[in-house]
């Protein structure tokens, strides 16, 4: 148990669906992240939030939106989703930005995208 | 343009053998090179951090070090439990508030008994 929470584990859903990831973190952090990982890449990092606020977006689709209502609770909201974007995508939470950055992971949501 | 290398993408080893995995990076201003396991269906695991070059940390058959281009995770006397992919991120940017990550595509270590 890491102290970050991610629902659902999997997640199959079709082009025309919205559905939404959830990541709860328990660790008094102040930073959360989105992660894309696909098969034989590297961890491509989607969205990061320091103190609620939105500090990067690294070119991510519009069909992917991000929501952070407070510093413990990260969504990720999918609609018109693409077969690939099939994935597992991580959540990740850290103390913030400064000299120390480890970030926990949650155990990931497998998305299949027919 | 900040770049993570690793190698070798995969490693057999039988229980035992020792060996050592390699992470060579590009950072504009180190600020942190991490280590992560990560088991199939699960989140990566952290590690170590490593801070600056000749650092070394040690963690039960693991001990990571440090230089100012190249990390290496040796591991000693490896036991099957210990198979996993191994992932190893850098942390760069001079002075600013930056905690971006950038990973490498990992190592997949597979113990035979």
């Amino acid at each position: 148990e890491t102290g970050v929470t991610q629902t659902p584990r999997h997640l199959v859903m079709g082009m025309t669906n919205k559905k939404s990831l959830k990541c709860e973190q328990h660790l008094g952090h102040n930073a959360m992240y989105w992660y894309k990982q696909s098969a034989k890449k590297p961890l491509e990092l989607m969205f990061v939030y320091n103190f609620k606020e939105q500090t990067e977006n690294n070119s991510v689709p519009s069909r992917f939106s991000p929501e952070c209502p407070n510093s413990s609770h990260l969504f990720l909201h999918l609609h018109t989703l693409q077969p690939e974007d099939s994935a597992l995508y991580l959540c990740a939470s850290s103390q913030g930005s400064g000299t120390e950055n480890i970030q926990y992971f949650g155990a990931g949501t497998r998305l299949s995208v027919l | 343009e900040d770049q993570v290398t690793q190698s070798p993408e995969a490693l057999r080893l039988q229980e035992g053998e020792s060996s050592s995995l390699n992470c060579s990076y590009t950072v504009s201003g180190l600020r942190g090179l991490f280590w992560y396991r990560q088991d199939p269906g699960k989140g990566p695991e952290f590690l170590f951090t490593l801070y600056s070059a000749g650092e070394e940390k040690e963690k039960e058959r693991l001990k990571a070090t440090l230089t100012k281009k190249e990390s290496f995770l040796h591991i000693t006397a490896p036991k099957p439990e210990d198979s996993a992919t191994y992932l190893c991120a850098v942390q760069g940017g001079y002075g600013g508030a930056t905690n971006k990550l950038i990973f490498g595509t990992g190592t997949l270590l597979a113990v035979q008994p």
